[in-house]
């Protein structure tokens, strides 16, 4: 089983519809992180969680929420979904002890149409 | 937070060495330099991270600056399969801090 699972794998979805990304992951972190990257651009933080009643802002969170629902859980909702939400979204996890290497997910393509 | 700043991109032909620089002038006494890579259509791995000394491991080694305001990541023999965006990033490790912000990163190409 992979470290960190997302689910989907691709989504196609109509503006103004709610979805859920959704991860997992299997190392027993406690940091867990979400991020869009748009095509040629690196990754932007929406969001990131330190424990499961952490939960912080990122560089762009606006139209976007999070749910921590359990130390391996953390989901990713878009609650209106709009075209310029349209991107590869990864899942992140790190432990907090050095080298505290991040572990990505093989990301969840969204297209909002 | 502390930023990097990478080229935008560089070309290596196979099997020569590649040296990918990063600056990050405004690094602090507790930030660890980590490299990441992002082959095509996967998420980022982890490459090699260090704090002041130098580092080798299976995949590159980290030339870290004595004054910590640059470091290169070096491969020592350029593959195809090397080719991906490199992202130098700093990290602290602390409770309450550790975002994880990455840049533009440098997209490598490696010629037969």
């Amino acid at each position: 089983d992979a470290d960190v699972t997302q689910t989907p794998r691709n989504r196609i979805t109509k503006t103004g519809k709610r979805i859920m990304l959704e991860c997992s992951q299997t190392k027993g972190h406690d940091r867990m992180y979400w991020y869009r990257q748009d095509p040629g651009l690196g990754l932007r933080l929406i969001y990131y969680s330190f424990d499961v009643k952490d939960i912080n802002k990122g560089e762009i969170s606006d139209g976007y929420s999070v749910s921590r629902q359990a130390q391996a859980k953390f989901s990713l909702s878009l609650e209106s979904a709009i075209p310029n939400q349209t991107a590869l979204y990864f899942c992140a996890t790190r432990g907090d002890s050095s080298p505290g290497e991040a572990f990505f997910g093989q990301g969840t393509r969204l297209t909002v149409v | 937070d502390a930023k990097t700043t990478q080229p935008n991109s560089m070309e290596s032909n196979e099997e020569e060495p590649v040296h990918l620089p990063c600056n990050h002038s405004t690094i602090s006494g507790t930030d660890y330099i980590h490299w990441y890579r992002q082959l095509p259509s996967q998420g980022p791995e982890y490459v090699i991270h260090g704090l002041t000394s130098n580092v080798n491991n299976r995949m590159a080694s980290l030339a870290i600056a004595e004054d910590r305001k640059s470091s290169t990541l070096i491969l020592h023999r350029a593959t195809l399969r090397d080719a991906a965006v490199y992202y130098c990033i700093l990290i602290t490790y602390s409770s309450n801090t550790g975002k994880l912000i990455f840049g533009q990163g440098t997209t490598l190409q490696v010629k037969p």
